[in-house]
């Protein structure tokens, strides 16, 4: 199993500015992904963090606007640049300790309000 | 790529009764099919899996059953309580891609 640490687990932000939402993951882990929750709705991928490379965005999601680091194995950040209140949704954090079919554990999230 | 379709969207049974979410995917190279229930705040916890070599997985109360032939899986939960309201998501993925999709969602009430 794994243990995933979000932060932080909710914010209020101006539009315009940027965050960036830390996942730190008790154990090394072989893929990490950010997803996108809006409210009442369902789980939307954003990208694939990649350690050592650029991630690997889905369709609708783009670099600049959401940049992803992942250093190293147990560590990932993701950055929502320049809100809008469009932006305002839960982002979630999930690990995958191996590869194919595979448990997928998720951390607590980060609730955003962009106002 | 691989998308899921989930019904009902809202479901409601009475507390000791069972409760039935449905499933389709679209992608025959999907393998793996879990569930998940996220409760409020929370985010999405692992409840149950089944692999496509399986037809039907069973722990307590949960069970889920899989149809390959019609790409069909399901969650049965039976003797509901309370604490099973929550939002249960199903999903699938493949092996060599691990990407998991999602379902839109069900938002279980147990009624007293």
């Amino acid at each position: 199993s794994a243990v995933i640490s979000q932060k932080p687990s909710r914010d209020i932000c101006q539009r315009g500015t940027s965050l960036t939402i830390q996942c730190q993951v008790d154990s090394q882990v072989t893929m990490m992904f950010w997803y996108r929750q809006q409210p009442g709705q369902s789980l939307t991928l954003i990208a694939t963090a990649n350690q050592g490379s650029e991630a690997t965005y889905e369709s609708g999601f783009v670099i600049d606007k959401f940049p992803i680091s992942r250093p190293n194995l147990t560590f990932s950040t993701l950055t929502v640049s320049n809100m809008s209140p469009e932006d305002s949704s839960i982002y979630l954090c999930s690990v995958t300790t191996g590869q194919g079919d595979t448990e997928a554990f998720f951390g607590q999230g980060t609730r955003l309000t962009v106002v | 790529g691989e998308n899921v379709e989930q019904h009902p969207s809202t479901l409601s049974v009475q507390e000791g009764d069972s409760a039935v979410i449905k499933c389709t995917y679209s992608d025959s190279a999907s393998n793996y099919f879990p569930w998940y229930k996220q409760e409020l705040g929370k985010g999405p916890q692992l409840i149950i899996d089944i692999r496509s070599n399986v037809g039907e997985k069973k722990d307590q109360r949960i069970a889920v059953t899989l149809n390959k032939t019609a790409k069909h899986f399901s969650l049965h939960i039976t003797e509901t309580q309370p604490e099973d309201s929550a939002v249960y998501f199903c999903a699938a993925s493949s092996v060599g891609d691990d990407k998991i999709i999602f379902g839109k969602g069900t938002r279980l009430h147990i009624l007293p």
